[in-house]
């Protein structure tokens, strides 16, 4: 049982590039989530699913894509990459979402 | 519209000192969540406790327990006798049934603890 398995872990982007994060989850869940974290400011919300083909912006979406064709894969796409997505981004996924999520292992994205 | 604060930024202590990190939270809802993550060096993200607003009860895990106030919005973190594997950041976080269940997080209390 992999849980939640995100790819790259590290990814360094020019600016103006585009590239997809993914995602995968094995554990049948409906809810997904993806965050960014910077320093001091926790983990915020880029864009979330509550099943397959259906999504929502949370609240950083901007400059960001997802779709959710399958339950299992959530992947999250950078249009045209700025120095400001510099971030760790961590994907999250859960059965029932008042139960709390399960994390990825995170990617951390480095934009020059 | 619900917001988390952790006011706290870093605490340093000496292992077996005890740390509290506070946490404050703020939603209209009645029905609501808190959970506390903890983030290693290593950088995952591991779940350590929910709460939901019915139960108030506290919590204790071993050398962790939890202090849930709803008079005060807070849902405050020990770590009793602290060791050096506890130096993490620690995230409190709030969903909202109004909300999709969507977790809202503190921006995290960085706690080191020296040998």
């Amino acid at each position: 049982n992999a849980g939640v398995t995100q790819t790259p872990k590290f990814q360094v982007l020019k600016t103006g590039q585009s590239m997809t994060l993914q995602c995968a989850q094995d554990m049948n869940h409906e809810y997904m989530s993806w965050y960014r974290q910077d320093p001091g400011m926790g983990l915020r919300l880029i864009h979330y699913s509550v099943g397959a083909g259906i999504t929502d912006q949370g609240e950083v979406p901007n400059g960001y894509n997802v779709s959710r064709s399958t339950t299992e894969d959530f992947p999250l796409r950078l249009l045209s990459a700025a120095p400001s997505q510099t971030s760790v981004y961590f994907c999250a996924s859960s059965y029932e979402a008042r139960e709390g999520y399960t994390f990825g292992s995170g990617t951390r994205l480095t934009v020059v | 519209a619900q917001k988390v604060t952790q006011a706290q930024t870093e605490i340093s202590v000496v292992e077996k000192e005890d740390v509290t990190l506070d946490c404050v939270y703020e939603t209209r809802d009645t029905t609501y969540y808190l959970f506390w993550y903890k983030q290693p060096p290593s950088g995952e993200l591991v779940f350590l406790i929910r709460r939901n607003s019915f139960d108030e009860q506290n919590e204790i895990s071993g050398r962790y327990s939890w202090n849930f106030q709803k008079s005060t919005s807070s849902f405050n973190f020990t770590i009793t006798a602290s060791q050096v594997v506890d130096s993490a950041v620690y995230f409190c976080a709030l969903s909202i049934d109004s909300n999709d269940y969507k977790l809202s997080f503190g921006a995290g209390t960085t706690v080191t603890v020296r040998a």
